[in-house]
């Protein structure tokens, strides 16, 4: 069955502090899409990366980084010298690829993320 | 404008009670999803749309009802729900899975509506 774990419920660092988001998943088949969404207090999920199955390389967008591993079925994201605006509940999800529209997103439960000061 | 939009943000109603919920989408998408996000549970998939085609409903109690005038539009209507009905309810698109379009799995979401059943 399709999972998706994120075992850290809630996370607080100091400002400028580097922080990493674990993600875990489980899935069956040999193509899918892992991706991570930030939900601000403001409430709409803010769609940050996707990233397939067969693209093993690590991703760095300005002080955002993924670490996909396919060996621990792991898709971490790092957050380098935080900011309050960091501040926001992060997900995880997976997509495994299938037919059209019967493809869904599997959701972790989320990483609450507190940027202090 | 802003991607997806969703009204009313917040609304409270009572058991008996009848209201709409109002998701519209500008990124020329065709696929429209609805979901529940309750406290400590995964996001839930309630219903999706392709070309205003209902293709999914996720065993969502018959109280809820959704609606897909149009590829811009999704409508959820509510009547007599219950308490533990309670939650953020979010709309999001996409590009529609059967057009080829390699990132339809993209969803992009709008805010949520807070509905607070009394």
């Amino acid at each position: 069955a399709q999972k998706v774990t994120q075992a850290q419920t809630e996370i607080s660092v100091v400002e400028k502090e580097d922080v990493t988001l674990d993600c875990v998943y489980e899935t069956r088949d040999t193509t899918y899409y892992l991706f991570w969404y930030k939900q601000p207090p403001s409430g709409e999920l803010v769609f940050l990366i996707r990233r397939n199955s067969f693209d093993e390389q690590n991703e760095i967008s300005g002080r955002y980084s993924w670490n996909f591993q396919k060996s621990t079925s792991s898709f971490n994201f790092t957050i380098t010298a935080s900011q309050v605006v960091d501040s926001a509940v992060y997900f995880c999800a997976l997509s495994e690829a299938g037919a059209g529209n019967n493809r869904k997103l599997i959701w972790g439960l989320g990483t609450s993320l507190a940027v202090n000061p | 404008e802003t991607g997806v939009t969703q009204t009313p943000r917040h609304l409270v109603m009572g058991m008996t009670n009848k209201k709409s919920l109002k998701c519209e989408q500008h990124l020329g998408h065709n696929a429209m999803y609805w979901y529940k996000q309750s406290a400590k549970k995964p996001l839930e998939l309630m219903f999706v749309y392709n070309f205003k085609e209902q293709t999914e409903n996720n065993s969502v109690p018959s109280r809820f009802s959704p609606e897909c005038p149009n590829s811009s539009h999704l409508f959820l209507h509510l009547h007599t729900l219950q308490p533990e009905d309670s939650a953020l309810y979010l709309c999001a698109s996409s590009q529609d899975p059967d057009s080829g379009h390699s990132r339809f799995d993209e969803q992009y979401f709008g805010p949520g509506t807070r509905l607070t059943v009394t």
